[in-house]
């Protein structure tokens, strides 16, 4: 089954607009994480929601995650040009640690 | 900050050579892992490796390939007769515990098969 889909799949926004997409998973989750990968580039961690946690904040981030939807979204407040970058989501199924499935990406272009 | 270290960043190999990937994980961490990205498509787990041993495997980790911890910082990759649908980037991952923990990633290496 298809675990951790991002939606939406682009977003454009200018500098200072805020950015929000959203994720949808299938299974029960031990946590959820959010990275971001500049194009041909490594995975950067953003944020690690665990499931008995319903929002996180990390600097301009904003996490929540919803289980009785299967549901997280990640914002973005004042977004920068240096925020242009793919965003994932990863879940960590309950029957399998540390096996982290990754959705498609939110492909997010911040133009100055 | 720690950070995953990967070597290569970049191969070339031809069609059914062996290639080793390495990875320097995270001093502390105890969990260590392998993923790859093919151009264009999902980030996939390959193999999950904890106390020198594969704690878990995707059908993806076939026999072509093997994981080994040949000493106590490095974590390797080998792909036995590579074929062109091995082309993709290589990630290395590391955390610290098995639960809750955070799964950090290296830079990754890029792999062609020609």
């Amino acid at each position: 089954s298809q675990q951790g889909e991002e939606d939406p799949q682009a977003l454009s926004i200018q500098e200072g607009e805020n950015a929000t997409m959203n994720c949808s998973y299938k299974t029960s989750i031990n946590n959820l994480q959010w990275y971001r990968q500049n194009s041909g580039r490594g995975l950067v961690h953003l944020i690690l929601i665990r499931s008995n946690e319903r929002e996180k904040h990390s600097g301009r981030l904003r996490v929540t995650l919803d289980t009785s939807k299967k549901s997280s979204s990640l914002l973005i407040t004042a977004s920068r040009a240096a925020d242009t970058a793919s965003y994932f989501c990863a879940t960590d199924a309950t029957d399998s640690w540390g096996k982290l499935q990754f959705g498609a990406g939110t492909q997010v272009v911040v133009t100055p | 900050e720690p950070e995953v270290t990967q070597t290569p960043s970049h191969q070339v190999t031809q069609m059914g050579q062996e290639v080793i990937l390495r990875c320097v994980p995270i001093s502390n961490h105890l969990y260590f892992y392998w993923y790859r990205q093919i151009l264009g498509q999902k980030v996939e787990f390959l193999v999950s490796f904890y106390n020198n041993e594969i704690s878990e495997k995707s059908e993806i980790f076939d026999d072509q390939f093997s994981v080994e911890r040949p000493d106590g910082s490095n974590f390797t990759l080998k792909i036995r007769s590579t074929k062109l649908e091995d082309s993709a980037m290589y990630f290395c991952a590391s955390s610290r515990g098995r639960s809750g923990n955070t799964i950090y990633f290296g830079e990754g290496s890029w792999l062609t098969v020609v």
